[in-house]
């Protein structure tokens, strides 16, 4: 099955530093990869839809100079939380949908503790 | 109006009990639709897609009406593997939007 490779999956690192996240569609080609967080008990939240040679498109709320995303090729996309607080703490998820109406594949996911 | 609601419960069933989950949508137009399950810490997995005619896949059997724009999932004879969280999913043209998601406990 279609499969979505994310890295890395558990990340800590201090106040003020950047993190980069990279998601990868193995054996498909993604046009448009999405990106969500989930705090704890808390539903999956999209942050942004990444689209392939183009911007991203950031849902309302989530500060696009924050959460730079990079979609340079059709298999790979990346996050970049910039300048990382406390309270962007959460559990980072990417998906991609390799069509045929079989819905979304997800990354496994990254946790991200900023001391 | 959110375009997804779901009963986050929780839901605590003996095994082998049987269990119903609905998800309602705000979104007429919607056009497909999707349980997952997510267990802790893990990232969310395809259960199973769910089409106007229903669908069935052994005890889990998944439910579209969209006269009342709402989808089900049934679950019969619970394990205890069962336990997790599941998440409906209704996608609007390039647009999927998650419920928050129901969790399910099987007690022993």
């Amino acid at each position: 099955g279609a499969v979505v490779s994310q890295h890395p999956s558990r990340v800590i690192c201090k106040s003020g530093t950047s993190v980069k996240i990279e998601c990868r569609s193995l054996d498909f080609q993604a046009t448009t990869m999405f990106w969500y967080r989930q705090f704890p008990k808390q539903s999956l939240m999209l942050m942004a839809t990444s689209n392939e040679g183009s911007k991203a498109t950031y849902e309302q709320g989530v500060e696009k100079d924050k959460f730079l995303i990079n979609h340079a090729s059709l298999t790979l996309s990346t996050l970049t939380v910039t300048s990382a607080h406390p309270e962007d703490s959460s559990f980072y998820i990417c998906s991609a949908a390799p069509g045929g109406g079989s819905g979304y594949t997800f990354g496994s996911g990254t946790r991200l503790t900023v001391v | 109006r959110k375009e997804v609601e779901q009963d986050p419960g929780p839901f605590n069933v003996p095994e082998g009990a049987t269990v119903a989950f609905n998800c309602t949508y705000s979104n007429s137009a919607s056009q497909s639709f999707f349980w997952y399950r997510q267990d802790c810490r893990k990232e969310p997995k395809l259960l199973m897609s769910v089409y106007s005619s229903g669908n069935e896949d052994g005890r889990f059997t998944a439910q579209l009406n969209r006269a009342s724009q709402y989808i089900s999932l049934l679950i019969r004879d619970s394990k205890l593997s069962d336990s997790a969280t599941y998440l409906c999913v209704v996608g609007t043209g390039n647009q999927f939007y998650f419920g928050t998601g129901t969790s399910l406990t099987v007690i022993p």
